[in-house]
């Protein structure tokens, strides 16, 4: 049970570059949901998915997309990276998407671009 | 627009201390309050708080939660170097969108 997984756990990219951060859980949780996290700001939510097949926009959803690909897997694509998206990206699911379910996190995919 | 402020920003302490962790949420329709470890890398669940003012407990850490005046306090008592961390705390809504506050880095000394 290896819980939330991530790929990679690093990452540098020139600016304008594209790439997909890969999440998968093995514990049959419903939601999904991508953060980042930069220095003294806590994590804020990118996007999440509530179930499969759904997807939501959360709180610095601009620059980035999502899928859904099933009940196991959730990935983070950034179309054209810019210096301002470098930060760590966590990963996170919980049962449901009420607000009474913990989430477990991933351990994170440390992103720098150039 | 949804806040969560946590203090101190950073903590010293010696092995043996007790500490307590201070988070302040403005949170529209807020449903619980959660507080998480951060070591090297993923934040790990310590505790959710939903009621005011009854206490959770595990092992030398406890929480309670104070919905009058928005506030939650996390307590460490009889500190080790094993506790040195970065202390998240989350607010959530109805919409289960969290929150969460800079986190407060407590460091634990010999």
């Amino acid at each position: 049970n290896a819980g939330v997984t991530q790929t990679p756990k690093f990452q540098v990219l020139k600016t304008g570059q594209s790439m997909t951060l890969q999440c998968a859980q093995d514990m049959n949780h419903n939601s999904m949901y991508w953060y980042r996290q930069d220095p003294g700001m806590g994590l804020r939510l990118i996007y999440y998915s509530a179930s499969e097949g759904t997807t939501d926009k959360g709180e610095v959803p601009n620059g980035y997309n999502v899928s859904r690909l099933n009940k196991r897997e959730f990935s983070l694509r950034l179309e054209s990276a810019a210096p301002s998206q470098t930060s760590v990206y966590f990963c996170a699911s919980s049962e449901e998407v009420t607000s009474l379910y913990e989430q477990y996190f991933g351990p994170g995919t440390r992103l720098t671009v150039t | 627009e949804d806040k969560v402020v946590q203090s101190p920003l950073s903590l010293v302490v010696h092995e043996g201390d007790t500490v307590t962790l201070n988070c302040s949420y403005e949170v529209t329709n807020f449903r619980s309050l959660l507080w998480y470890k951060q070591e090297k890398k993923a934040p790990t669940f310590l505790f959710m708080l939903t009621s005011s003012g009854i206490e959770k407990k595990s092992g030398r850490l406890s929480s309670i939660l104070d919905k009058k005046e928005l506030f939650s306090i996390l307590n460490i008592t009889a500190t080790q170097t094993g506790d040195s961390a970065v202390y998240l705390c989350a607010a959530s809504n109805a919409g289960n969108m969290l929150t969460f506050g800079g986190g407060t880095r407590l460091m634990v000394k010999p």
